[in-house]
């Protein structure tokens, strides 16, 4: 496609349920980044992608996050037993080459899916 | 870990005038990237501009550009003649090249208000 693209744009669940967030980055993109938006913050990392590899974890909050990259292409970010301070935009983005590649490596950021947790 | 800091929540600025967004940030790194993105209520970020460590001429794209101060660990956005689709939050974002990836790290960011 044009850019990155997330769905579902607005995704509201109840404390305790589960919920999947996906992105599609752009074509040919090896490289995906989940980040997540608090209200009032800037965003912060939470995984990055090389491949279909999870190359660094080290932003997930705790073990109820999960994101997967199967097939190199599109990611699911999955989070279970969701709690009212999982509520936030969790945006997406995606670049051409990953660690090694292009020094500048510019992200191309998708719209974000806004969670609310009630 | 490094810390980004933009210090003004909040400004405003009348079209066609000029505004700057500060930006600080502390790192121990030598080879590091600073980036100004944009991200209107639609919530999509984009890049603005960006600066190389590396280079001591500031970067400039059209009517925007950066003041780097590498010693003061200083990167500021000016906005020359603003207009009214200037209006959005603004993220001052830093990456560095250690083999932990290319993740950015962002400030709190800065609502800017365009008025006619």
């Amino acid at each position: 496609g044009a850019g990155v693209s997330q769905t579902p744009s607005n995704k509201v669940t109840e404390k305790g349920k589960y919920v999947e967030l996906r992105c599609d980055p752009i074509s040919g993109h090896t490289a995906l980044y989940w980040y997540r938006q608090s209200l009032g913050q800037g965003p912060e990392f939470l995984i990055y992608f090389q491949g279909t590899g999870a190359a660094d974890d080290s932003g997930l909050p705790n073990d109820r996050f999960f994101a997967v990259r199967p097939e190199g292409s599109v990611s699911t970010l999955k989070i279970q037993r969701t709690e009212r301070g999982d509520s936030a935009v969790y945006l997406c983005a995606s670049s051409l080459y990953g660690r090694g590649g292009s020094s500048y490596n510019e992200q191309f950021f998708g719209p974000g899916t806004r969670l609310t947790v009630l | 870990a490094q810390t980004v800091t933009q210090s003004q929540p909040e400004m405003s600025v009348q079209e066609a005038e000029t505004v700057t967004l500060s930006c600080t940030y502390d790192t121990s790194e030598s080879n590091y990237y600073l980036f100004w993105y944009k991200q209107p209520p639609s919530r999509q970020m984009i890049l603005v501009i960006r600066q190389e460590a590396y280079k001591q001429q500031n970067a400039t794209e059209n009517r925007f550009s950066v003041n780097f101060q590498k010693a003061a660990k200083s990167f500021s956005l000016k906005i020359s003649d603003s207009q009214l689709g200037d209006t959005a939050m603004y993220f001052c974002a830093f990456r560095d090249d250690r083999d932990s990836g290319y993740a950015l790290n962002f400030g709190k960011g800065t609502s800017l208000l365009v008025t006619p």
